[in-house]
C-alpha cells in the first residue's frame, strides 16, 4: 500500500498569512494526488484533483504543487473559513490511501 | 444539482450486518465509478471501496474484504454497502462519493471525489 505522510500535523496561523502543507508519498505516484477540506461534522470537499487543478469553485486563493512524491497545498492569505482540517489522497493504485490531516488554527 | 443521499446507518452488535444505501441524483449515474469512504470519530478518512460504472470491477481495502460487499443498481441510481461480521473497528461516519476522472492525457487520468453525500454514522457495539 501507498502510505501517504502530511506534515505539519496541526499549525497556528493568522488571518491573512501563507501556509504551506506538504503531503509525500511512499513511493512515485505521478500527479494523482488530491487535496481536501473539511469542516467540522461535514464532508470533505475536492479542492485540488490531479496535484494541480483548481476544482470548480474554490477560491484561486489555494493552489497545489508537485509531482512524483512530494506534493505542497498553499493558501496564499488565509481567510476565517479556512482555519479547518485539509487532507491528501493518493488514486494512483487501490487502496486510495488519505494522510492523516493537517489541522489550521487560529494563532 | 448533484446529490447523493445515504441512508440505513444505525447502531449494531457486533458480528451483525447491515446494509448502507446511497441515492444519486443531478448527473448520470451509470457514467462514473462511485467510492465509499468513512472516518471513525476522531480520526482521519479511509477509502473503503470502489465499484466501476457497469458493476464488474470492485475494490476493498483489506481490513473489510470479505466482510464487506459494494454493489450498484444503476436504474434506481443507488449504490450500496452491505456489511456482515461488523466489528467494533468498522464503527464511522460512511460517506457515498462520486469519482471523477479528470484525464489529462489518453495515459493519464486520475480520480478526484468530486461529490460527497453527508455521512450516515454506523456504531458497532461490542
Amino acid at each position: 500500500d501507498i502510505q501517504m505522510t502530511q506534515s505539519p500535523s496541526s499549525l497556528a496561523a493568522s488571518v491573512g498569512d501563507r501556509v504551506t502543507i506538504t503531503c509525500r508519498a511512499s513511493q512515485n505516484i505521478g500527479d494523482y494526488l488530491n487535496w481536501y477540506q473539511q469542516k467540522p461534522g461535514k464532508a470533505p470537499r475536492l479542492l485540488i484533483y490531479a496535484a494541480s487543478g483548481l476544482q470548480s469553485g474554490v477560491p484561486s486563493r489555494f493552489s497545489g504543487s508537485g509531482s512524483g512524491t512530494d506534493f505542497t497545498l498553499t493558501i496564499s492569505s488565509l481567510q476565517p473559513e479556512d482555519f479547518v482540517t485539509y487532507s491528501c489522497q493518493q488514486t494512483y493504485s487501490v487502496p486510495w490511501t488519505f494522510g492523516q490531516g493537517t489541522k489550521v488554527e487560529i494563532k | 444539482e448533484v446529490q447523493l443521499l445515504e441512508s440505513g446507518g444505525g447502531l449494531v452488535q457486533r458480528g451483525g450486518s447491515l446494509r448502507l444505501s446511497c441515492a444519486a441524483s443531478g448527473f448520470t449515474f451509470d457514467n462514473y465509478w462511485m467510492t465509499w469512504v468513512r472516518q471513525a470519530p476522531g480520526k482521519g478518512l479511509e477509502w473503503v471501496a470502489n465499484i466501476k460504472q457497469d458493476g464488474s470491477e470492485k475494490f476493498y481495502v483489506d481490513s473489510v474484504k470479505g466482510r464487506i460487499t459494494i454493489s450498484r443498481d444503476n436504474a434506481r441510481d443507488s449504490l450500496y454497502l452491505q456489511f456482515n461480521s461488523l466489528r467494533v473497528e468498522d464503527t464511522a461516519v460512511y460517506y457515498c462519493v462520486r469519482a471523477r476522472r479528470y484525464c489529462r492525457s489518453t495515459t493519464s487520468c486520475p480520480e478526484g471525489l468530486d461529490y460527497w453525500g453527508q455521512g450516515t454514522l454506523v456504531s458497532v457495539a461490542s
